[in-house]
């Protein structure tokens, strides 16, 4: 089993739709994020959580949201849909002390129409 | 800003030697990382620089300058399994990776 599970693998939905995408791991790390990666335009930070309680902006954070319902689970919200954030999602995770060393989910390829 | 600066798109002939450059902007600095990212795939962690110099990691190398903000990920004896995108990103100060937008690595037989 992978150690950072990322459900659905693959979403198609419509424009105002609200779509919930999950992260779940087993490494027993604190830290934990949520980026979109667009053809060109390399990997984009939304949000990331160091803690339970820690909640933090990314770069692109509208028309986002996040909640950390345990170390372990962290998800990611489109609360209504629109086209321009059809893109391959992905979640990661990083231990305290190598914060550069990213562990990623196989990623979320959502679709909105 | 920020910004980290990678080629494109690179070529080169199975079992030749590559170098994919990286140059970064960030402010503050800790570390250099490559990642390698085959197509519809997750990243995955290939290497991390924090002081200048040569870090060999088999058939993979890296390389940083902190002086010049430059890097650069050396492939050895390559093979068609390293086709795939080859992302640099630079940790800045607040220990927030700051990402290029990929190298797309093409072997050709």
């Amino acid at each position: 089993d992978a150690d950072v599970t990322q459900t659905p693998r693959n979403r198609i939905t419509k424009t105002g739709k609200r779509i919930m995408l999950e992260c779940s791991q087993t490494k027993g790390h604190d830290r934990m994020y949520w980026y979109r990666q667009d053809p060109g335009l390399g990997l984009r930070l939304i949000y990331y959580s160091f803690d339970v309680k820690d909640i933090n902006k990314g770069e692109i954070s509208d028309g986002y949201s996040v909640s950390r319902q345990a170390q372990a689970k962290f998800s990611l919200s489109l609360e209504s849909a629109i086209p321009n954030q059809t893109a391959l999602y992905f979640c990661a995770t990083s231990d305290n002390r190598e914060a550069g060393e990213l562990f990623f989910g196989e990623g979320s390829r959502l679709t909105v129409l | 800003g920020q910004n980290i600066d990678q080629p494109t798109e690179m070529t080169a002939t199975e079992g030749a030697i590559v170098q994919i450059n990286c140059t970064y902007q960030t402010s503050g600095f800790n570390g250099l990382f490559w990642y390698q990212q085959h197509a519809g795939e997750a990243p995955t962690f290939l290497s991390y620089n924090v002081l200048d110099g040569l870090e060999e990691k088999g058939r993979f190398s890296s390389f940083l300058s902190r002086s010049k903000g430059y890097s650069y990920l050396l492939l050895k004896e390559l093979q068609m399994k390293d086709s795939a995108s080859y992302l640099c990103a630079a940790l800045d100060s607040n220990y927030q990776l700051i990402w290029g937008a990929g190298t797309k690595l093409i072997i050709k037989p």
